[in-house]
């Protein structure tokens, strides 16, 4: 079965300095990964997806992200944290019946 | 106007009333999808659509049940409110295939008291 795993709940970075949101995913084939941001009193949005095309994915809002087979990981960064980057941010698996499975969230948290 | 519209955006209801989330889009999308969202657990698959003839349960499908009305239009009911459905009801949509994101509407934060 496919699962992801996001392994900080909350980051807490300084306005203009790199942010990375860690996760881990399973599955026993080739995944689709997401990664989908909520802002406050919001919906989400989707920041980028992982197709198998390349496995660094440019997102929007200059986000973008990594996909190591060998590591099993599909970590978000961003080089430089604006202070309207502060929402909660899940990383998604597809399963092998199109369903979603969401990661628990990390609370991104920038400081001025 | 938004692709995905869910009503109401707010509800506050009491334990063993009936209760009715509607989710609307204009997306033109096949497939369909609730979910509700508590802290710490991100979003949990309650059911999903793939078309107007195909109603599916998700990973939490107890205490609910869902009605696909038309292509644009699919409804969730909670047919006895209990407090522990307290949460932030999702619906979403998305074309066909493996690589469609899926769109979600703003979400109804639903209180059982």
């Amino acid at each position: 079965a496919q699962s992801v795993t996001q392994l900080d709940s909350h980051v807490s970075v300084s306005e203009g300095t790199p942010v990375l949101l860690r996760c881990n995913y399973s599955s026993s084939y080739s995944p689709s990964l997401f990664w989908y941001v909520q802002h406050p009193n919001k919906g989400l949005q989707l920041l980028l997806k992982y197709t198998s095309a390349a496995t660094l994915v440019k997102g929007i809002n200059g986000f973008e992200a990594e996909f190591k087979k060998s590591e099993t990981s599909f970590h978000l960064t961003k080089p430089s944290a604006h202070m309207s980057d502060a929402a909660e941010y899940f990383c998604v698996v597809m399963d092998s019946s199109y369903k979603l499975i969401f990661g628990s969230g990390t609370r991104l948290l920038v400081r001025p | 106007d938004a692709d995905v519209t869910q009503t109401p955006r707010n509800r506050i209801t009491k334990t063993g009333k009936r209760i009715m989330l509607e989710c609307s889009q204009t997306k033109g999308h096949d497939r369909m999808y609730w979910y509700r969202q508590d802290p710490g657990l991100g979003l949990r698959l309650i059911y999903y659509s793939f078309d107007v003839k195909d109603i599916n349960k998700g990973e939490i499908s107890d205490g609910y049940s869902v009605s696909r009305q038309a292509q644009a239009k699919f409804s969730l009911s909670l047919e006895s409110a209990i407090p522990n459905q307290t949460a932030l009801y999702f619906c979403a949509t998305s074309g066909p295939g493996s690589y469609n994101e899926q769109f979600f509407g703003p979400g109804t934060r639903l209180t059982v008291l």
